[in-house]
């Protein structure tokens, strides 16, 4: 298996621009997981999807942050309008159980800065 | 809301000598606690976890430990080795209560092995 997957692996926008990170799970994980890292706040779980279905997105930042995940295998989270203050590294997770650190595979990220 | 911290930003050993570590939480409710390993450039792997039961863990190369009493964790690395350096982060998870689920990792150690 090719782990998580992630793109794009860097992204580079201005300010009020839309982003769009993708992310694809590990086949036949049912669970799938949005973080957040930044060198003020560190890794921050933003909302987890469970059989497609975002159980908790109490870590979304405000309402410019969305998530979607139409189908098993494909996770969106975006950003709009975007600003500086969302630069960061953007970690897509998935894992089979919940609360079970050995079956949670991050992907590599997603550097993003907003100019 | 409760955080997980940790006490040493920064640990430099000899390649060989063994690594220690450590880590704070203030959650008493937590039972659930991971150690990740991050390298530049790469999303967080999982090394070893441990549940509240339990105060020692061993896995290939490292142990951790948990005291419960002072709400301390802690990760030992035997023989390390230059691929050993990265960030190492510990998170915890409230299995029993709402938060099921949702990891709060700490701030990390970087972890420096000097051949």
């Amino acid at each position: 298996d090719a782990g998580v997957i992630q793109s794009p692996r860097h992204e580079v926008t201005e300010m009020g621009q839309e982003v769009t990170l993708r992310c694809k799970p590990i086949s036949g994980h049912d669970y799938l997981f949005w973080y957040r890292q930044t060198m003020m706040r560190g890794l921050e779980l933003l909302i987890y999807f469970n059989n497609n279905v975002p159980i908790d997105d109490s870590g979304m930042p405000e309402d410019r942050f969305s998530a979607k995940m139409p189908n098993a295998s494909f996770s969106t989270l975006k950003i709009q309008p975007s600003e500086p203050r969302d630069s960061a590294v953007y970690f897509c997770a998935s894992s089979i159980l919940l609360g079970s650190g050995e079956t949670q595979y991050f992907g590599p990220g997603t550097r993003l800065l907003v100019l | 809301g409760e955080s997980v911290g940790l006490h040493l930003p920064t640990l430099s050993v000899q390649e060989g000598d063994n690594s220690i570590i450590n880590c704070a939480y203030s959650n008493s409710a937590s039972d659930y606690f991971i150690w990740y390993k991050q390298e530049s450039g790469k999303g967080p792997q999982f090394i070893i976890d441990i549940r509240s039961n339990m105060d020692k863990r061993q896995g290939q190369r490292v142990t951790v430990l948990l005291n419960k009493t002072v709400k301390h964790l802690s990760l030992q690395i035997a023989a390390t080795q230059p691929g050993d350096s990265a960030v190492y982060f510990c998170a915890e998870d409230d299995a029993g209560g709402t938060s099921y689920g949702k990891l709060t990792f700490g701030q990390g150690t970087i972890l420096t092995v000097h051949p």
